[in-house]
């Protein structure tokens, strides 16, 4: 069973502080994604990251895939009140669309 | 414009009863999915049609049956309802099977057995 943990399953950060999150899997995925999701919703994705060693930035929040293609982060730089969520990585196997998704990452910005 | 719907967005029940959740999607997908989120947040795929015809069936207990009547349409019974069975169900949808068609997720439904 593929399994991607997360870290730090809670994160508590002032508004204008920087972080990241980690994804790490013992699994070689064709593809990883990261979601946020909201209270009371469903998750929204944000980013998928396909090769070995890609970066990609979407404003202030920067994900990079790992080379070998089994690790991510994700870094929010600034963050901002509207950044509060919960964050979930995603792997795919390449088998059809089957999404392994990661223990998921509380974040919380305060004023 | 709902994109993904699901009903009831609330459910409580009893032990031992049967229910449905049904979901709908308006985005003229092919696809469709039915995922398990616990109480600690993970999120975990349980089925998904693609076509009306099963192609992920993960484990889980055959007291869970999806229906998908037509492409827009993919519906959860559960029978014989435990406590366990408490969970957030959250439905998708993405326009194919392939692993580069994104996943659009309905606003869940809490299940909650007393």
């Amino acid at each position: 069973t593929q399994l991607l943990e997360q870290s730090p399953q809670f994160l508590s950060i002032q508004e204008g502080e920087n972080l990241t999150v980690y994804c790490n899997s013992s699994s070689v995925f064709s593809s990883l994604q990261w979601y946020r999701q909201e209270p009371g919703e469903g998750p929204v994705l944000l980013v998928t990251v396909v090769t070995g060693g890609e970066v990609k930035k979407l404003k202030r929040l920067t994900f990079q895939f790992g080379d070998a293609r089994k690790d991510s982060s994700l870094h929010i730089t600034a963050a901002q009140p509207g950044d509060t969520g919960l964050y979930l990585c995603a792997g795919n196997t390449g088998g059809g669309n089957k999404l392994t998704f990661g223990t998921g990452t509380q974040l919380k910005v305060e004023l | 414009d709902t994109a993904v719907s699901q009903t009831p967005k609330y459910l409580v029940t009893q032990m031992g009863n049967d229910k449905s959740i049904k979901c709908e999607q308006n985005l003229g997908h092919d696809t469709m999915y039915w995922y398990k989120q616990d109480s600690k947040k993970f999120l975990k795929i349980m089925f998904s049609y693609n076509n009306k015809e099963l192609i992920i069936n993960e484990t889980v207990p055959n007291r869970f049956s999806p229906k998908s009547p037509d492409k827009a349409h993919l519906n959860l019974h559960i029978n014989s309802l435990e406590l366990g069975d408490s969970a957030v169900y959250f439905c998708a949808s993405s326009r194919g099977a392939s692993g580069s068609d994104t996943q659009y997720f309905g606003p869940g439904t809490r299940l909650t057995v007393l």
